[in-house]
């Protein structure tokens, strides 16, 4: 049973382009969303955390569907520098009463030229 | 200077021989995590510890241990490596704010288990 399922990509798009990445997690009761970024070879960082009120961060909307179980990215006027794997992740209570980050598999994006 | 660190950065190991990463931080967070990351798998938590006495298995901690040495270090051993311990292994760290709380990354270890 996967918890936090992405669509692998890649996503190759121009730049300027909007892209959207969509994330489905599968425990009801989790409690917080994210989404981290990823460079080749290097370690995630925090993107922007995900509300149920949905956010923006400049070109980055974040939206949350607790009924649907359901996490989107969207990305406006895609630059070269947005180009990494996009981690949507989610927090909650293991079986073993620790809060805990559950990792989805992460989403490549290209932006070309 | 980076506030989570991990040494070493790469590492080339045969079966059968223990390792042992290193993670230190200079952000003051209690909490300290290792996972792995594996191609097409994900971040996967092996271990975590929310303070110095405290020390709990995550996902997929057989075949590994780890100590607190110190709020600022967690180190991670592998007893007796095998092949397929073979992966990216970050440590992290956050302060224990609550649920919106952000987790740091250390740059990672490559490990290749011969």
């Amino acid at each position: 049973r996967k918890e936090v399922e992405q669509d692998p990509g890649p996503f190759n798009v121009p730049e300027g382009a909007t892209v959207a990445f969509n994330c489905t997690y599968s425990n009801s009761a989790s409690q917080s969303f994210f989404w981290y970024r990823q460079d080749c070879r290097k370690e995630p960082k925090l993107l922007m955390s995900v509300y149920s009120s949905g956010n923006e961060d400049g070109r980055f909307t974040a939206q949350l569907n607790r009924a649907s179980q359901y996490i989107s990215l969207l990305i406006r006027d895609s630059k070269l520098s947005d180009s990494a794997t996009y981690l949507c992740v989610v927090g909650g209570y293991s079986g073993a009463g620790s809060y805990q980050l559950t990792f989805g598999k992460g989403t490549k994006l290209s932006v070309i030229p | 200077d980076a506030d989570v660190t991990q040494t070493p950065r790469n590492r080339i190991t045969k079966t059968g021989k223990r390792i042992m990463l290193e993670c230190s931080q200079t952000k003051g967070h209690d909490r300290m995590y290792w996972y792995r990351q594996d191609p097409g798998l994900g971040l996967r938590l092996i271990y975590y510890s929310f303070d110095v006495k405290d020390i709990n298995k995550g996902e997929i901690s057989d075949g590994y241990s780890v100590s607190r040495q110190a709020q600022a270090k967690f180190s991670l051993s592998l007893e007796s490596a095998i092949p397929n311990q073979t992966a990216l292994y970050f440590c992290a760290t956050s302060a224990g704010e609550g649920y919106q709380e952000t987790q740091y990354f250390g740059p990672g270890t490559r490990l290749l288990v011969l």
